[in-house]
């Protein structure tokens, strides 16, 4: 069973900011919080990981509270092709060995023009 | 750079027939595995490799064996196609300090 649970689906407007929750309450000290989302039937794409601090990149910001049971993934400027569903996955880092990611449902994210 | 390359995109097979599904990668990452995903789920894993001549079963295997030869290659073979692999199959690389990098699918169809 999934370690997270994330809506089932949200709404944003083009160029708005998405920001998508998930709630990881019995997350592991060694487990980071990795984003991945699949648009249409495409393979997944990764987005971003993090252990315990804030972390961006070139398509999201990630939030982690300081207590480490949620997060919440930010894309700054939501356009047409950020329709997709988002995964929120916990699991110990990829550097530990072979990562198990197990993808429960995830929140479909549908920009509106 | 291809990523992750996955073979063929689409099969039909018949019921009790076997094959294999091809997955290479150009990146050198020395982690694979393999997933399948069932029609509106998520995926679940069925195989996975931490590294040239090492694998591990996932929490789908049965039905399927895996071999890494190489770096690059990880194929998946079918042993006896039954009804219930039908499904979209999914490969991915990773390397530490990044995330895994999937291919495009296979879409397997078994009547």
């Amino acid at each position: 069973d999934a370690k997270t649970t994330q809506p089932p689906s949200m709404d944003c407007a083009e160029g708005r900011a998405a920001n998508l929750p998930c709630n990881h309450s019995t997350i592991s000290g060694n487990e980071y919080v990795y984003w991945y989302r699949q648009i249409h039937s495409q393979g997944p794409q990764y987005i971003i990981h993090g252990l315990k601090n804030n972390e961006t990149n070139e398509m999201a910001s990630l939030i982690i509270t300081e207590d480490r049971k949620s997060s919440t993934l930010i894309l700054p400027h939501a356009t047409l092709r950020d329709t997709a569903v988002y995964y929120c996955i916990v699991s110990p880092p990829l550097i530990q060995g072979a990562q198990k990611l197990v993808f429960g449902q995830g929140t479909r994210l549908t920009i509106n023009p | 750079n291809a990523g992750v390359t996955q073979t063929p995109k689409f099969q039909v097979l018949k019921t009790g027939q076997s094959m294999t599904l091809q997955c290479a990668q150009d990146m050198n990452h020395e982690y694979m595995s393999w997933y399948r995903q069932d029609p509106g789920m998520g995926l679940r894993l069925i195989h996975y490799s931490v590294g040239a001549g090492i694998t591990d079963q996932g929490e789908v295997p049965n039905g399927y064996n895996v071999s890494r030869s190489t770096t690059e290659d990880f194929p998946l073979r079918l042993l006896s196609a039954a009804p219930s692999q039908t499904s979209v199959y999914f490969c991915a690389a990773g390397r530490g300090d990044y995330g895994y990098t999937f291919g495009s699918g296979t879409r397997l169809t078994v009547v």
